[in-house]
């Protein structure tokens, strides 16, 4: 059983840019969810694909944005990225029809915006 | 308004000695419940989860959690800490449809 695996594992990136983050979801996993980890923090939720859809998005501005595709995999882009979106970013990937089984987390990919 | 708690940011044991990290929750309904760990520099690993139940949970590396209704509590607990479990602890819960929401962490440092 495969886990999630996120790539890439550390990023620096101008303030201004754009910037993709990709995550392959935990075999038998259909939905991904997107969480920020700023330093010192807990992970906030950002969005939930299911189906290739959004279906939840915390309090996060609309330059934040994903994609999931048909194998479940998913990307988070970030456009006009800002000093603040530096942080850790985790998927997570989970079934759908048993959120209660868990989560199951990738090792992140670090953003640094300078 | 909803939430997770977890009131201490930072807490210091020594080896061998036990370990209770403390997490409340304020939603209307029992939500379900999740105590995960992070090393530095890591992603977030489940240690243990509450549905329903027995109220006491046990979970990997020795780790156990105790639901409490009463108190709205699910207290994480070791009985003999070893350094390799210097990390952070975060309580989470997923209250409904929604997707986990996390308290704060608290920083469990292990000194000899």
């Amino acid at each position: 059983e495969t886990g999630v695996t996120q790539s890439p594992t550390h990023l620096i990136k101008t303030r201004g840019q754009q910037v993709t983050l990709r995550c392959s979801s935990q075999s038998g996993h259909n939905t991904v969810s997107w969480y920020q980890q700023a330093l010192g923090q807990g992970p906030q939720f950002i969005f939930q694909y299911y189906r290739e859809e959004e279906n939840g998005r915390g309090n996060f501005p609309p330059r934040f944005s994903g994609l999931q595709f048909p194998n479940y995999s998913s990307e988070l882009n970030v456009n006009a990225l800002e000093l603040d979106d530096s942080a850790l970013y985790l998927c997570a990937s989970s079934k759908a029809d048993s959120p209660w089984y868990g989560y199951t987390f990738g090792s992140g990919t670090r953003l640094t915006v300078v | 308004a909803q939430s997770v708690t977890q009131p201490d940011i930072h807490i210091t044991v020594s080896e061998g000695a036990s370990l209770e990290l403390r997490c409340n929750y304020s939603y209307g309904a029992t939500p379900y419940l999740f105590w995960y760990v992070q090393s530095p520099g890591q992603g977030l690993q489940l240690l243990l989860k509450y549905f329903s139940g027995d109220t006491l949970v046990q979970g990997i590396k020795g780790f156990e959690a105790e639901f409490k209704r009463s108190q709205s509590s699910f207290n994480l607990r070791k009985p003999s800490v070893h350094w390799s479990d210097a990390a952070e602890y975060f309580c989470a819960v997923v209250p409904g449809n929604t997707p986990l929401v996390f308290g704060k962490g608290t920083r469990l440092s292990v000194i000899a």
